[in-house]
């Protein structure tokens, strides 16, 4: 079945530093990608998406490229804040149209 | 507009004890579905719909019933508590049954079985 591997965390950085959050997929077909995130005691929101190969989906800073190759949407940003911190979920939405499949979820703690 | 609504936002409940989780959504949103979130497994489906009168089984659907008699609700049903059940349930949506668009969440319902 489809599933997603995402790198262990908690992640913590100083404020302005470089992010990258790795996420690799198993998955027939050509599936969707996205990057949700969750902010404390909320739930998930869309952060970005990927609907088909070399695609690059952006927003807030952050970006991710549709990797067919490697299997892989890597999530980045150039410069974190601190209203950055929240945990990060990569996902996979399959061709079937009816399932997404979550990573586990990074943690990520942005210090002043 | 409200978008996902779940309730409650909190529960306790005793082993063995009946409850239903509600779930409502006012966009006219075709699929919609339930996830559980527990530390180190990440986001797990429960059931899903892809329209009013379908329903089918995720990854964890045992001890869990749903039905989706109208677009709006999908109710999620525990017919027997376990202490295995004690997790936080988040509702999603998403406004067609395609594989590109996003899914919209509920702020979820943390239950606790005792």
């Amino acid at each position: 079945g489809d599933s997603v591997t995402q790198m262990e965390g908690p992640v913590t950085l100083s404020e302005e530093a470089f992010l990258t959050i790795n996420c690799t997929y198993t998955a027939t077909g050509y599936p969707s990608l996205f990057w949700y995130v969750q902010y404390p005691g909320e739930g998930l929101q869309l952060l970005l998406k990927a609907t088909k190969a070399d695609d690059k989906g952006s927003n807030k800073g952050f970006e991710a490229t549709y990797r067919k190759e490697t299997t892989s949407f890597h999530l980045e940003k150039g410069s974190v804040q601190v209203s950055d911190s929240a945990v990060y979920f990569c996902a996979l939405s399959d061709q079937s149209y009816q399932k997404v499949t979550f990573g586990t979820g990074t943690k990520l703690q942005v210090i002043p | 507009n409200a978008g996902v609504t779940q309730t409650p936002k909190f529960q306790v409940l005793k082993t063995g004890q009946s409850m239903t989780l509600q779930c409502a959504q006012d966009m006219n949103h075709e699929y919609m579905s339930w996830y559980r979130q527990d530390p180190g497994m990440g986001l797990r489906l429960i059931h899903y719909s892809v329209g009013a009168g379908i329903t089918d089984q995720g990854e964890v659907p045992n001890g869990y019933n749903v039905s989706r008699s109208t677009t709006e609700d999908f109710p999620l049903r525990l017919l027997s508590a376990a202490p295995s059940q004690t997790s936080v349930y988040f509702c999603a949506s998403r406004r067609t049954v395609t594989n590109t668009g996003e899914l919209f969440f509920g702020e979820g319902s943390r239950l606790t079985v005792l």
